[in-house]
């Protein structure tokens, strides 16, 4: 069992649509937990980062983290071309593995014009 | 940009050879993380370093290993090079093990 899954995708939606990215941990023990964005050929840059239950907004994103459910979730508002990328959720577990970031695959999402 | 540099940005070695990568952290981070990322998978935790040592190894082999300078700079090694070596190596920055942002990486072949 993969320690963070997300739907591969790819995720297509028009431009101006709410884009939605899903994402499970499995380690209970995970404390905070991240969205990257990745351009193709890039390295991942990082869009937001989320500690406590609920929802937590930066501009056209929302991050929303329900640790019971162990879900993780980035909502992208009035979606442009250029969001268009590979989105990949991190989890940074406690304990001895604080630090270690784990990855999930990574979510393509392709905004059309 | 995120203030951290790697080098080399390619790299092409053949399979068994030796193969050393730098970054430089972003300024006031004394940690630094390395990861793997295959083509179309998520990066994979290598290991960490903070204040010099290491904080924290993911699952590869004693071939991986690395070292921080007391500037926080960081060098990762790689030995007797296999053809599934070839990935893109990330170097992440942070203040402590907390919010990790990455250089650009550096793209190494395996021939």
């Amino acid at each position: 069992q993969k320690e963070v899954e997300q739907n591969s995708g790819p995720l297509s939606v028009p431009e101006g649509a709410i884009a939605s990215l899903n994402c499970t941990y499995s380690d209970r023990g995970s404390q905070s937990f991240f969205w990257y964005r990745q351009y193709s050929g890039k390295s991942p840059e990082l869009i937001m980062s989320i500690y406590s239950n609920g929802d937590k907004e930066d501009g056209r994103f929302t991050a929303q983290l329900n640790k019971a459910s162990q879900y993780v979730s980035l909502l992208i508002r009035d979606s442009q071309p250029s969001d268009s990328a590979t989105y990949l959720c991190a989890a940074n577990a406690g304990g001895t593995s604080y630090g270690k970031l784990t990855f999930g695959q990574g979510t393509i999402l392709t905004v059309h014009p | 940009e995120t203030g951290v540099t790697q080098s080399p940005t390619h790299l092409i070695k053949t399979r068994g050879q030796q193969v050393t990568l730098r970054c430089s952290s972003q300024s006031g981070h004394n940690t630094v993380s390395w990861y793997q990322q295959a083509l179309g998978q998520g990066p994979q935790f290598i290991f960490q370093y903070y204040r010099e040592e290491e904080n924290g190894r993911g699952n590869f082999p004693p071939r991986f290993s690395g070292l921080q300078f007391p500037n926080y700079s960081s060098e990762l090694n790689v030995n007797a090079l296999e053809l599934d070596d070839s990935a893109l190596y990330l170097c992440a920055s942070s203040l402590a093990p907390t919010t990790q942002y990455f250089g650009p990486g550096t793209r190494l072949t395996v021939l």
